[in-house]
């Protein structure tokens, strides 16, 4: 099973909005609304952003938010803050009964 | 509260093997599966199995068939993850985490992460 694929970096200012992709395929991502955002910041356990492709654990912020259009899966950060500033991890359950994570993305917040 | 407590740092030589633990309190051991996944100096988390600490049934990833093996206690509420045949490659974080309340495929709480190191 391959990873997903993730943009290795991405920026942006505090106040703006950024989009991570998640792309699979119909094996996983494609095939299932099973695809979960985790965010790590150094040295720190990952934690769940959203699961389910859309959903918001509670205490996590409305500024996050979850899509998917065919293989690919979104996290959107909008009104970028310090604090946002870490790894972003994508998840999927696969058609093997398994599961597979991205390859991560660095934010930046300049 | 819930809680995922892992074992400590190891450090071992190629070809042996080692044994992780992962023990939870706060909930009802037996309703949630557990998953293994592990993340090398700087790289990104990869998924290495899970195990349905009721039942006792284990799915592997494809990797790791025939290497790691996931076994349970429910008598104290933990899980274990041996990884055998190790190599330099193996070094890495591993992480138990738990699936989220009503559902099955995501993770929202995970172990504090036992490091592993694999040296000569």
């Amino acid at each position: 099973q391959s990873a997903l694929t993730q943009p290795a970096s991405v920026s942006g200012s505090p106040g703006q909005s950024i989009t991570i992709s998640c792309t699979g395929t119909s094996s996983d991502v494609g095939g299932y609304n099973y695809v979960s955002w985790y965010q790590q910041h150094p040295g720190k356990v990952p934690k769940l952003m959203i699961y389910d492709v859309t959903n918001r654990p509670s205490g996590v912020s409305d500024h996050f938010s979850g899509s998917k259009s065919g293989n690919t899966a979104s996290l959107t950060i909008s009104g970028l803050q310090a604090e946002d500033e870490a790894d972003y991890y994508c998840s999927s359950y696969t058609n093997s009964g398994t599961w597979v994570f991205g390859g991560g993305t660095k934010l930046t917040v300049l | 509260q819930v809680q995922l407590v892992q074992s400590g740092a190891e450090m071992k030589k190629p070809g042996a093997s080692v044994k992780v633990s992962c023990k939870a309190s706060g909930y009802t051991f037996t309703s949630y599966y557990i998953h293994w996944v592990r993340q090398a100096p700087g790289q990104s988390l990869e998924w290495m199995g899970t195990i349905n600490p009721s039942g006792g049934g284990k799915t592997y990833a494809q990797k790791f068939q025939g290497r790691v093996t996931m076994t349970r206690d429910t008598s104290t509420s933990t899980v274990y993850m041996e990884v055998s045949s190790l190599r330099s490659e193996d070094t890495a974080v591993y992480y138990c985490a738990r699936v989220r309340d009503g559902d099955y495929y995501s993770f929202d709480y995970w172990g504090q992460g036992a490091m592993v190191t694999v040296s000569s």
